[in-house]
């Protein structure tokens, strides 16, 4: 069974960084491109960044490029999304996701998500 | 990259169907789109892949309830005999040019 688990979350200043996890298990973790989708609260899904199987390919939303990287250790099956100068509007549950075939790219597990709190 | 337009709201009654709309913008009427749902205070969950041609592959342990099809730029989700645990928010996804994409999103009411 394909599982996501995301950490990391938390209540973060303006301006501060924050690093989230996110643990998979129950698949071969480096066949499969993982992607972070964040939402704001009342608001829809938004796409943050994505990294290919190998990790040698990474994808970032403009509207946070420049301020998160994303990247995965295959040795550990954890998927990472490091956030700098955070803004209130960063404030969101970010979710973890898995592309649903190998190579298919849109997105067919999602974790439970980690609440994110950008607040003085 | 796509824009993908959905209507923010329907409603149907309970044990009736419902179908859900999500548009590709110029340029993009071939992409595959995914379905996702998503249950009041619960993470997404996938639903479909529907291809240009109408072809969809489910999710796993997705009901025969959830449909799918596509006319040109759109590709619907049908929901047949509704069921009160469908009342949810509905995504659809795409991606191009190394961009995912969301839709708005349709909240979707069961009377």
């Amino acid at each position: 069974e394909v599982q996501l688990l995301e950490s990391g979350g938390g209540l973060v200043q303006p301006g501060g960084s924050l690093r989230l996890s996110c643990a998979a298990s129950g698949f071969t973790f480096s066949n499969y491109a993982m992607s972070w989708v964040r939402q704001a609260p009342g608001k829809g899904l938004e796409w943050v960044a994505s990294v290919s199987g190998s990790g040698v390919s990474t994808y970032h939303a403009d509207s946070v490029k420049g301020r998160v990287t994303t990247s995965r250790d295959n040795s550990k099956n954890t998927f990472y999304l490091e956030m700098s100068s955070l803004r209130a509007e960063d404030t969101a549950v970010y979710y973890c996701a898995r592309e649903d075939v190998s190579g298919s790219f849109y997105n067919g597990f999602w974790g439970q998500g980690s609440l994110v709190t950008v607040s003085s | 990259q796509p824009v993908l337009t959905q209507s923010s709201s329907a409603s149907a009654s309970l044990g009736s169907s419902v179908k859900l709309t999500c548009t590709l913008s110029s340029g993009h009427s071939s992409n595959i789109i995914a379905w996702h749902q998503q249950q009041p205070g619960k993470a997404p969950r996938y639903l479909m892949k529907v291809e240009g041609s109408g072809r969809f592959n489910k999710g796993s342990g997705i009901p025969d309830r959830f449909s799918a099809s596509s006319s040109g730029a759109d590709r619907h989700l049908t929901i047949f005999n509704l069921q009160s645990e469908d009342e949810a928010d509905y995504y659809c996804e795409t991606w191009d040019s190394d961009t995912w994409v969301f839709g708005g999103g349709t909240k979707l009411t069961v009377l």
